[in-house]
């Protein structure tokens, strides 16, 4: 069964902390995506990546850094967690010829 | 920029009474349309692409169709366990392998 796994389901940060957010998909798929979904603002992208070590800003990418050393494994960094970022977060792959695959999600709290 | 408006926001329906949900779409150069079901606390599951008008994908109690302006997710006689958020989107030809995804719809289906 294919997979894309994020590393934590709960995530419970104070303000001001660097945190990290892991997702690793097992499809070799060449894209993975980073969302935050909120109620009434559906998902919305924060950033893609068509290949390793290449990046490129969604919709609202400020305040969030990504990195991609390896195809399977897509980061997802907050350098300075601000209460603002409490979020559900999604983590998606895809190929051209696939469509998204998604993650369970992490729920983070920044307090 | 392409656009998806879903409709209604929430849809609440007794058991067996069948209904649609609308996804409505501007693209330019439609390469495909997803539907995607989420429950509760979990990522998007992945249901249907639809790639061009006309075109009519089925599963159990769920069918999707395609205009050139929309899609339409039917649902006949649902059961409770078909209670989720219900989300479309589209990728274009020209943003290949970004997906623009509608707010959805959360349907709950009573006994």
């Amino acid at each position: 069964d294919v997979k894309v796994t994020q590393s934590s389901r709960y995530l419970v940060k104070r303000t001001g902390e660097k945190v990290f957010l892991e997702c690793v998909q097992d499809m070799d798929h060449e894209n993975m995506f980073w969302y935050r979904q909120d109620p009434g603002l559906g998902l919305r992208l924060i950033y893609f990546s068509y290949d390793v070590k290449m990046k490129e800003k969604g919709d609202i990418p400020e305040g969030y850094s990504v990195s991609r050393e390896k195809k399977e494994r897509f980061s997802l960094i907050l350098e300075s967690a601000s209460t603002n970022q409490t979020s559900m977060y999604l983590c998606a792959s895809s190929s051209p010829t696939a469509r998204d695959t998604f993650g369970s999600g992490t729920r983070l709290t920044v307090v | 920029e392409d656009q998806v408006t879903q409709s209604p926001e929430a849809l609440r329906l007794q058991e067996g009474e069948s209904s649609s949900l609308n996804c409505s779409y501007t693209v330019s150069g439609l390469r495909g349309l997803f539907w995607y079901r989420q429950d509760p606390g979990k990522g998007p599951e992945f249901l249907f692409t639809l790639y061009s008008a006309g075109e009519e994908k089925e599963k159990e109690r769920l069918k999707a169709t395609l205009t050139k302006k929309e899609s339409f997710l039917h649902i006949t006689a649902p059961k409770p366990e078909d209670s989720a958020t219900y989300l479309c989107a589209v990728q274009s030809n020209t943003n290949a392998g970004k997906s623009t995804f509608g707010d959805g719809t959360t349907l709950t289906v009573k006994p």
